[in-house]
């Protein structure tokens, strides 16, 4: 069975810091990898997928995100964290033997970005 | 362009009552999934629906159903409500009905709350 960890709740950083959001994933098969936001009230959004190729996947809103395969993750990054970045990550997986490309959630980390 | 609509925005029901929810897919876009989000989790998949027909289901029980029109709306329904059938109801769609890389993108979902 496939599953996906998040393994801090929430994550607090001061505007300007570099923002890491922690993601790990288990599956029997190769994963393809994806990260969206939530804001309050809202709907998720989406900021960057991982399916082939280079590593290091570049997305929406100056977020990027490593993909590890010997350690099983997908770490989300942003150099230089804004007041505004503040809301709630989930990383997702789903299976390229899906092909229909049901999506597994992790748990969500709350992200707060103090000025 | 519009993204992923829904409605209503909020609902409120008794238990025992049945509910219907709408989503509205990206125009082009000819699949839809519907995911369950209580309040501090992760959303889960429900279904997952192209050219009208069920393309996949989550763990859920036969109280939930969901159908496509030809236009490729879909509604989301639930019969027989429970107390723990309060969340939110997130749609997405996506363009290819096949292949788990494609990019699922979500409405700003209906917020169900059963009293």
């Amino acid at each position: 069975a496939q599953s996906v960890a998040q393994p801090e709740d929430q994550v607090n950083v001061a505007e300007g810091n570099p923002l890491t959001v922690k993601c790990t994933y288990s599956v029997s098969g190769n994963p393809y990898l994806f990260w969206y936001v939530q804001y309050p009230n809202r709907g998720l959004q989406f900021l960057l997928k991982y399916i082939t190729g280079d590593n290091l996947v570049k997305g929406s809103y100056g977020f990027e995100a490593e993909f590890n395969k010997s350690q099983t993750s997908f770490h989300l990054k942003k150099p230089s964290a804004l007041v505004s970045d503040s809301a709630l990550y989930f990383c997702a997986v789903s299976l390229t033997t899906d092909s229909w490309g049901k999506l597994q959630f992790g748990a969500g980390t709350q992200v707060v970005v103090t000025p | 362009d519009a993204g992923v609509t829904q409605s209503p925005t909020h609902l409120i029901k008794t238990r025992g009552q049945q509910v219907t929810l709408r989503c509205s897919p990206i125009s082009g876009h000819k699949s839809v999934s519907w995911y369950q989000q209580v309040l501090g989790q992760g959303p889960q998949f429900i279904f997952q629906y192209y050219e009208k027909e069920e393309r996949g289901r989550g763990n859920f029980p036969d109280r939930f159903s969901a159908r496509q029109f030809p236009n490729y709306s879909s509604e989301l329904n639930v019969n027989a409500l429970l107390l723990g059938d309060s969340a939110l109801y997130l749609c997405a769609s996506s363009l290819l009905a096949r292949g788990s890389t494609d990019t699922q993108y979500f409405g700003p979902g209906t917020r169900l709350t059963v009293l």
